[in-house]
């Protein structure tokens, strides 16, 4: 069967440290996306990692991908209360070309 | 000018009603998707649709019809609805026939009272 799992499924930080969310897949992919939502609203896309080595920045985020360990990271620096919110990160298996699976997302809460 | 929209934005109603929600979008996408989100955040797909055609028909109730007019555009129709149909619906579209980066539109909140 095909997983994604996430974790930690929630995290609470102070605002000014730095953590990671793990991304971890057990199928083939060299495709992986990041998405954030917002509570009530919809899912943005933030990363498309599409090869082995892929690193995205972006503000106080920064994706990437070892398909080789099968593993995704997002980090974040300095949070700040803004970046409040689930991210999901999605894989498109290697053949399948079909959906992509769905971690359970990650729902991160930044205090100040 | 949204790129995926869907209407209505919320919709609450009786058990056995029938409702529909309509997606469209302009992004000029082939591939367009029904998504279920519960109210676990878990993110299930439905259906999914390439230039018209249905190319991912999950393990959904037949009760679920959609319905694609053009590839601008997917519908979704829910008769008699149950309880358990009560989740946030989201519309979704792709450039690539099949998977790739997603854009989604707003969301409907379904409440079946």
């Amino acid at each position: 069967e095909l997983k994604v799992e996430q974790n930690p499924l929630f995290l609470s930080m102070q605002e000014g440290k730095n953590y990671t969310i793990y991304c971890n897949y057990s199928t083939t992919s060299d495709r992986l996306y990041w998405y954030r939502q917002d509570p009530g609203k919809s899912l943005e896309s933030l990363f498309v990692l599409l090869s082995n080595g892929a690193v995205k920045q972006e503000g106080r985020l920064m994706a990437s991908l070892d398909t080789k360990a099968r593993l995704s990271t997002l980090h974040i620096t300095a949070a700040v209360h803004d970046l409040s919110a689930t991210y999901f990160c999605a894989v498109d298996p290697a053949g399948n070309n079909r959906k992509l699976i769905w971690g359970l997302g990650t729902s991160l809460a930044v205090n100040p | 000018d949204t790129a995926v929209s869907q209407t209505p934005k919320y919709l609450v109603t009786q058990m056995g009603n029938d409702k529909s929600i309509k997606c469209e979008q302009n992004l000029g996408h082939d591939t367009m998707y029904w998504y279920k989100q519960d109210s676990k955040k878990f993110l299930k797909i439905m259906f999914s649709y390439n230039n018209k055609e249905l190319i991912i028909n999950e393990t959904v109730p037949n009760r679920f019809s959609p319905k694609s007019p053009d590839k601008a555009h997917l519908n979704l129709h829910i008769n008699s609805l149950e309880l358990g149909d009560s989740a946030v619906y989201f519309c979704a579209s792709s450039r690539r026939g099949g998977a790739g980066e997603l854009f989604f539109g707003e969301g409907s909140r379904l409440t079946v009272l």
